[in-house]
Parts: structure tokens; sequence; C-alpha cells
């Protein structure tokens, strides 16, 4: 079946550190690929994602690769900051018209100054 | 984008009661909606799909007769916690999808924490 497995956290940065945050999924087909943002105390927020093999997404400095050869959709960002705190969660969906999104179990990222 | 809402945001009840949560699509029509459950430090698990005019389709393991969702209309789907118990205490979320061709785009509500005393 479907599933989306990510690195365990916490992940503990400087701020200006750079962040990777390993996500890689099993699916059938061509799944599309999110990361999701979740601030303490708030619902999930988009924070990017990709439709296809090799596309890549970004937003306020993060990115990821679609990497169909290595079943891979990798976080980055080269400097983070104290504000980049939060969870994140890498997630599919099927291109099947209302499917649900597979989540996988969440990085919690603490930034210090 | 697209914006979803939830009512209540928080909401405490006692042990035996029952409790609505609202998940409204505010600019978009939403033919699926999906209900998800968040315990603390762990991941999102679907608990429903909700598409309007038609019954739920309930995940293995969710009691539907305790979970009781209804789609009335396409900008609005409802979930009822029935005779809550302390262990029903969770953060509950819903997510509204706007179909179109291979877009299957998800937009989040911010969610209801639910408290069980």
């Amino acid at each position: 079946g479907n599933s989306v497995t990510q690195m365990e956290g916490p992940v503990t940065l400087s701020e200006e550190a750079f962040l990777t945050i390993n996500c890689t999924y099993t699916a059938t087909g061509y799944p599309s690929l999110f990361w999701y943002v979740q601030y303490p105390g708030e619902g999930l927020q988009l924070l990017l994602k990709a439709t296809k093999a090799d596309d890549k997404g970004s937003n306020k400095g993060f990115e990821a690769t679609y990497r169909k050869e290595t079943t891979s959709f990798h976080l980055e960002k080269g400097s983070v900051q104290v504000s980049d705190s939060a969870v994140y969660f890498c997630a599919l969906s099927r291109h099947q018209a209302g499917t649900a999104l597979i989540f996988g179990k969440g990085t919690t990222l603490s930034v210090s100054s | 984008g697209a914006v979803v809402s939830q009512h209540p945001s928080r909401v405490i009840c006692k042990s035996g009661t029952s409790v609505k949560i609202e998940c409204r699509s505010l600019d978009f029509q939403a033919t699926t909606m999906f209900w998800y459950r968040q315990f603390p430090k762990q991941s999102l698990m679907l608990m429903a799909t909700s598409n309007e005019g038609s019954k739920a389709t309930y995940e293995q393991g969710v009691e539907k007769d305790k979970f009781l969702i209804n789609h009335a209309s396409l900008t609005l789907s409802t979930l009822t916690v029935t005779s809550a118990h302390p262990e029903d205490s969770s953060f509950y979320i819903c997510s509204a999808t706007v179909t179109s061709g291979r877009n299957n785009e998800q937009f989040f509500g911010p969610g209801t924490r639910l408290t069980v005393l």
C-alpha cells in the first residue's frame, strides 16, 4: 500500500543552520507529494508541493524535489530561523479525485537563536 | 487560496455528552471532505471520507456509530462525537478537496481540540 516515511525527530538547530528533513514514499503510480507545516496550536498549512517527477516545490526558502528514482521528497532550507520551529509533515496523494492524503509521522524542528 | 473553517476551535465537555464539530469551505464548493484525528506528537490519521449527499466512508477501526458524519451541502460537513469519553480527547482536523483533473489539492481547517473530562 501507499505509505510515507519521515526521519525521526526532534531536529534541533541553531539559527542560520542548514536543514534537511528526509522523506521517502511507497506508492503505486505517480502520486503528488506535499510538505505541510503545523505551528504550535494551529492547523496544517501547505508549505510546498510537487505533482510529477523532477518537479521542485519551493516556498519561504524551503525546497523539495520529487525524485522518482529514489522515491524521495526531502525538505531543505539553507538558513533556518527561529520562526521555522514547527512540526513538518510529508504527505502523498494519488491523483485520483476524492482520495485522502497519507501523512508521515511528522518531524519536530526546534530552532534556537 | 481556498479557506476552510472549523467550529468550535476548542471544546471541553463532560463524559457521556455529544459534541458536534462543523467544517465549512468558505469560498469554494467541496464535493469531498475528510476528517482526521491527531493525537499529541503523532501524525494525522484519517477517520472518514465524507461525500456530499451520501454516506461517509469510515476507515478500519473507526466506529461509525460513535463518530457521526453528515455532509449536508457542498460547503458543510459535521462530525458528531456521541457519548464522548476521555479517550476521545484529541485534535480533530477536517480538510476539503477541490478536484479538477489531476489536481487533488486539499485545504485544511484549523482544527478542533476536544477535551472530555
